[in-house]
């Protein structure tokens, strides 16, 4: 089916590790996106890529790092987690500006 | 700056109608999007309108813009339990990067 899809949707890791968190959209958008979803921030960017191989940082990139190699996959990995990280991460896509964001359905992690 | 503001909690009796309100503070505005989020799930696009319009009609969803107050409402009429979920107001401003700013989104709670 098409879709974006994000694998895994619940980890658990501990303080320290590295751990990548998997999307993959089946419409061959050209923007996609990383948010995390926090209690009382609602949801801010992390990253973004408006293109193959073109990422730049969004609001909060501190600690994150993403790749764009195909256009459909934009996989964020957390390089050496923190207890700060626990969040529920989304990823989205578009076709590009005014166009609707369309999500997946989320990553809860967890830092212990 | 950029901002984008919402009430945290609306409770309403199934059968009346829902109002929530969202203010926004960039009037660079392009469009302005209604997302809904159902427990475990992401972002679901549920109507968006362009900045050049007052008001959109779809089904028992009505959006209401008023640009010179910057203020956008969505009206659920006829409520159902089956809304019961969490509302976001988002806004794409022209220039940056196909930037969607979003508000901390709205819990609304249907009751019988």
């Amino acid at each position: 089916d098409a879709g974006i899809t994000q694998s895994p949707r619940y980890k658990i890791t501990e303080t320290g590790r590295q751990v990548t968190l998997m999307c993959h959209q089946t419409w061959s958008h050209s923007y996609m996106f990383w948010y995390r979803q926090d209690l009382g921030h609602g949801l801010r960017l992390i990253y973004y890529s408006a293109a193959a191989d073109i990422t730049d940082k969004g609001e909060v990139p501190d600690g994150y790092v993403v790749s764009r190699s195909k256009t459909e996959n934009f996989p964020l990995t957390l390089e050496s987690a923190t207890r700060s990280q626990t969040s529920v991460y989304f990823c989205a896509s578009n076709e590009g500006p005014n166009s609707p964001l369309h999500f997946g359905n989320g990553t809860r992690l967890t830092v212990t | 700056g950029e901002d984008v503001e919402q009430s945290l909690f609306l409770s309403v009796r199934e059968g009346d109608s829902s109002v929530i309100n969202c203010t926004y503070t960039d009037s660079s505005s392009t469009y302005l999007y209604w997302y809904k989020q159902e427990p475990g799930a992401g972002l679901q696009l549920l109507t968006y309108i362009f900045s050049n319009m007052d008001m959109k009609q779809d089904q028992r969803l009505t959006v209401l813009l008023n640009k010179k107050d910057k203020h956008l409402s969505l009206r659920i009429a006829d409520t159902q339990t089956g809304d019961s979920a969490i509302y976001f107001c988002a806004e794409s401003i022209i220039g940056g990067y196909n930037k969607l700013i979003f508000g901390a989104g709205t819990r609304l709670a249907v009751h019988p």
